[in-house]
């Protein structure tokens, strides 16, 4: 069965700073993967999404992702954190096998900013 | 960008009473939703999937009986709580996609349900 982990449960950077949150997924096959962001009273955000191709993955709102099947991992990245950026981050897997689109989130990653 | 609203985005009921959250896809057609139900810190957990015209796939271990869902066009589904208890407190999510297995899910912002 698919399973999708997020490490690390809350980090704090300073405004600035670079982020990398981590992700690592179990998956059988080609994985399609993405990363949300959910923000108080506001609904999951799609950031990027990984199906095939590239491995680098290009977001929204100067947010990258590198798939890495060697590693089974699909780290979120962004050069300088903005304090608006602080919200919950949640990566996720979706199950191919059916053909359904489900989706299976991690745990989630409580991201807070310094000034 | 594609919009999917809940309503209503929080409610208060007494145990034992039904509870019905809408979930609406504004500007695109959903022949696919789902509902997702997140404890506090916690991760968000499918319930069941949706598509229009036909009966929910329920994920094992959610009550089909207890969590009504009914997707009656390609812009609404809702999801009954039946006599709701303590511990169907939490908040749902739903979410809608056009169709395709890769698609993009569009979420709603969430109903968060606190039964007395």
């Amino acid at each position: 069965a698919q399973s999708v982990t997020q490490p690390d449960i809350h980090i704090t950077v300073s405004e600035g700073a670079s982020l990398e949150l981590r992700c690592n997924y179990s998956y059988g096959a080609t994985p399609y993967l993405f990363w949300y962001v959910q923000s108080p009273g506001q609904g999951l955000q799609l950031l990027l999404k990984y199906f095939s191709g590239d491995t680098l993955v290009q977001g929204i709102k100067g947010f990258e992702a590198e798939f890495k099947r060697s590693q089974s991992s699909f780290n979120l990245r962004k050069p300088s954190v903005h304090w608006s950026d602080a919200a919950e981050y949640f990566c996720a897997v979706g199950e191919d096998s059916s053909n359904t689109g489900k989706l299976i989130f991690g745990q989630g990653t409580t991201l807070q900013v310094k000034p | 960008g594609a919009v999917v609203s809940q309503h209503p985005s929080r409610v208060i009921c007494k145990s034992g009473t039904s509870v019905k959250i809408e979930c609406r896809s504004l500007d695109f057609q959903a022949t696919t939703m789902f509902w997702y139900r997140q404890f506090p810190k916690q991760s968000l957990m499918l319930m069941a999937t949706s598509n229009e015209g036909s009966k929910a796939t329920y994920e094992q271990g959610v009550e089909k009986d207890k969590f009504l869902i009914n997707h009656a066009s390609l812009t609404l589904s809702t999801l009954t709580v039946t006599s709701a208890h303590p511990e169907d407190s939490s908040f749902y999510i739903c979410s809608a996609s056009p169709g395709l297995a890769t698609d993009t899910q569009y979420f709603g912002p969430g109903t968060r349900l606190t039964v007395l």
